[in-house]
């Protein structure tokens, strides 16, 4: 069974600080994706990772995959106050089976950024 | 162009009544999801289609789960004699095609079940 685990699952920090939530899964996949989620709302995409070494780039967001270890980072650059949400990675298994397509999601990180 | 589109948006029913949920995909997307959202599991996957087949119906959570679709568009999920621990947000995803593709997420429809 397909396992995701996210750390840390809560995470406070300082505007103008750097941080890195990382994302851990227990079997063999190269597609990965990171979504955001705002209270009361629902998914939205952000990342989508597909091989071993890829690094995608948003604003002050960048996401890394390493699929050797299985696993993934999202690094916050200079934290805003915007950027308060919750965060999943999600997985979804190589192609060959009939749970292809099914995100299996990490717990979810809770970011605060405060002043 | 319209996003994907679940309807109700929330629905408060009595325990042991049946109850469906619509989504609409993304106009010209194969591949529909419905997961679901509550407090204690996270987020879960339960059933997906690629057009109006459902390969992988493993996630659904007891036989009282079913769904369809219809015209490789509009689905339906159907929870029937509703239990409380069925509440929680029901959201439902496509994707263009199924592989290695971005899943777009509705809004969810809230079930809450007294």
């Amino acid at each position: 069974e397909l396992k995701v685990e996210q750390n840390p699952l809560f995470l406070s920090m300082q505007e103008g600080k750097n941080y890195t939530i990382y994302c851990n899964y227990s079997t063999t996949s190269d597609r990965l994706y990171w979504y955001r989620q705002d209270p009361g709302k629902s998914l939205e995409s952000l990342f989508v990772l597909l091989s071993n070494g890829a690094v995608k780039q948003e604003g002050r967001l960048m996401a890394s995959l390493d699929t050797k270890a299985r696993l993934s980072t999202l690094h916050i650059t200079a934290a805003v106050h915007d950027l308060s949400a919750t965060y999943f990675c999600a997985v979804t298994p190589n192609a060959g089976g009939t749970s292809y397509g099914k995100l299996t999601f990490g717990q979810g990180t809770i970011l605060t950024v405060h002043p | 162009g319209a996003g994907v589109s679940q309807s109700p948006s929330n629905k408060v029913t009595e325990k042991g009544k049946d109850v469906e949920l619509r989504c609409d995909p993304i106009s010209g997307h194969t591949a529909l999801y419905w997961y679901r959202q509550s407090l204690g599991q996270g987020l879960e996957f339960l059933i997906y289609f690629q057009g109006n087949s459902a390969p992988d119906k493993s996630g659904l959570p007891s036989d009282r789960f079913s769904a369809e679709r219809t015209g490789g568009s509009v689905s339906t999920l159907t929870i029937q004699r509703t239990q409380q621990e069925d509440s929680a947000v029901y959201l439902c995803a496509s994707s263009e095609r199924l592989v290695a593709e971005t899943q777009y997420f509705g809004p969810g429809t809230r079930l809450l079940v007294l």
